[in-house]
């Protein structure tokens, strides 16, 4: 059965520090793989999304940016946070793009900045 | 921008009622799914609804779609508290797109 796994699963940074979120998948191959934020009491925002190695798609301008260095590796980073990067980070998979299918949602990173 | 936005925002009922959320989106879909996140967790995947169903059933849960009011509803029968999270409903556009998501809290 497939796998999503996503670490740390709790963060506190101070403005200024880099960031990495690392997230992987197990038991699928060449899975499309995506970053969500979400505020407090918000929706999902989606960040980035991969459809195989090396290939990243931005969708909001913003001072992160996304990697995928292997087939089911997934990573988010920062140079220098900001206070705006506080939040819910999601990584998900799925098997289809365009949301024709079913998304898998890891358990989530909440990052705290101060 | 988001495509679907659910109402109410807020719901709260007791136990053994039951919970309708509604949906509305903007643009034409291929299909559209709900989701539930419990509190600091993960979304998961409830129900997926295509754009030629009108409704469908997965347990307590029922889907209905309207492409020509662009809506949707989910309801859940006979609520339990560990219904109680936050339920999105997600189109598809050019990449799955949510809401803000409605908070349901059953209480006991």
């Amino acid at each position: 059965s497939q796998t999503i796994h996503q670490w740390p699963a709790t963060l506190v940074q101070p403005v200024g520090s880099p960031l990495s979120l690392e997230c992987t998948v197990e038991g699928t191959s060449n899975p499309n793989l995506y970053w969500y934020r979400q505020a407090a009491g918000r929706g999902l925002q989606l960040l980035f999304y991969s459809v195989g190695i090396g290939q990243i798609s931005s969708e909001v301008p913003q001072n992160l940016s996304a990697s995928r260095p292997q087939d089911r590796q997934f990573i988010l980073s920062s140079k220098k946070l900001l206070l705006s990067d506080s939040g819910f980070y999601l990584c998900a998979w799925s098997v289809d793009l365009a949301g024709t299918g079913e998304l898998f949602f890891g358990e989530g990173s909440r990052l705290t900045v101060l | 921008s988001q495509q679907g936005e659910e109402d109410p925002q807020a719901l709260s009922i007791q136990e053994g009622e039951n919970a309708t959320m509604n949906c509305s989106y903007k643009t034409s879909i291929n299909n559209l799914q709900w989701y539930r996140q419990n509190s600091g967790r993960g979304l998961v995947h409830l129900i997926l609804i295509r754009s030629n169903e009108r409704e469908k059933h997965s347990g307590r849960l029922r889907v209905t779609l309207d492409t020509s009011k662009k809506s949707s509803s989910l309801l859940i029968t006979a609520s339990r508290a560990a219904d109680t999270a936050s339920y999105f409903c997600a189109t598809d556009g050019n990449k799955l797109v949510f809401g803000a998501g409605t908070i349901l809290r059953v209480k006991s």
